[in-house]
């Protein structure tokens, strides 16, 4: 069974950088796409970008080129989203997902809150 | 960006009822269209692929449709499960865009 575990909730505060980690069980992250998605509260879904754990390539949609940075260890099966210089905007749940069976997102995980505040 | 309109914003309807969700592309996207459900508290949930193909375990009350640049998912005979808000995603060029979303609700 695929499973994405998603790592807890963040609290940071304002200027500062938080790592969240997706860890896949049941399938290599080699062989798929890794999709990150946020969600502020009570909005919609915002695509962020996506790493090709094989080699490493990302693509990010504008806003978040200087914010988000996506990473993947192939050795551990995770997949990594560093946010940098958060701010009070930056609150939001990040769902991580990947491309399993189709090319579009299929699988996700949880989701995990970050909350920033001083 | 590609540009998703979705329509309605959110949409009350009684069980057994057909319900249609709309979404239009600001430019040609192929079939590059996927739908989505997501539940309150939950993550999304992926339904319709490829504009037209149906998830793996997805009930086949939902279909997708597409005319031109507009793309459509249907709810054949709504369910009380079948409450949720629903997205659209083009995947045809990134960054993938997400449609703003229907709030689907019984009546």
């Amino acid at each position: 069974e695929v499973q994405l575990q998603q790592s807890g909730a963040e609290l940071g505060k304002p200027g500062t950088s938080v790592k969240l980690s997706c860890k896949v069980s049941g399938y290599n992250i080699r062989n798929t796409y890794m999709h990150w998605v946020n969600q502020r509260p009570g909005k919609g879904l915002e695509w962020i970008g996506r790493i090709d754990p094989a080699n490493g390539n990302t693509i990010y949609a504008e806003k978040f080129k200087s914010k988000a940075t996506l990473t993947a260890d192939t050795s551990s099966n995770t997949a990594y989203m560093q946010l940098s210089q958060l701010k009070s905007d930056d609150t939001a749940i990040y769902f991580c997902a990947m491309s399993l069976t189709t090319v579009v997102p299929d699988y996700w995980g949880q989701g995990v809150m970050v909350t920033v505040s001083s | 960006d590609i540009q998703m309109t979705q329509s309605p914003a959110s949409l009350s309807a009684s069980l057994e009822e057909i319900v249609t969700i709309t979404c239009q592309a600001s430019q040609d996207i192929g079939n590059w269209l996927s739908w989505y459900q997501q539940k309150p508290g939950k993550s999304p949930q992926l339904l319709i692929y490829g504009a037209t193909s149906l998830a793996d375990g997805v009930p086949s009350r939902f279909s997708g449709s597409r005319s031109g640049t507009q793309y459509s998912l249907k709810i054949s005979r709504l369910q009380v499960e079948d409450i949720g808000i629903y997205y659209c995603l083009q995947a045809y060029s990134a960054p993938y865009t997400f449609g703003a979303g229907t709030k689907l609700e019984l009546k």
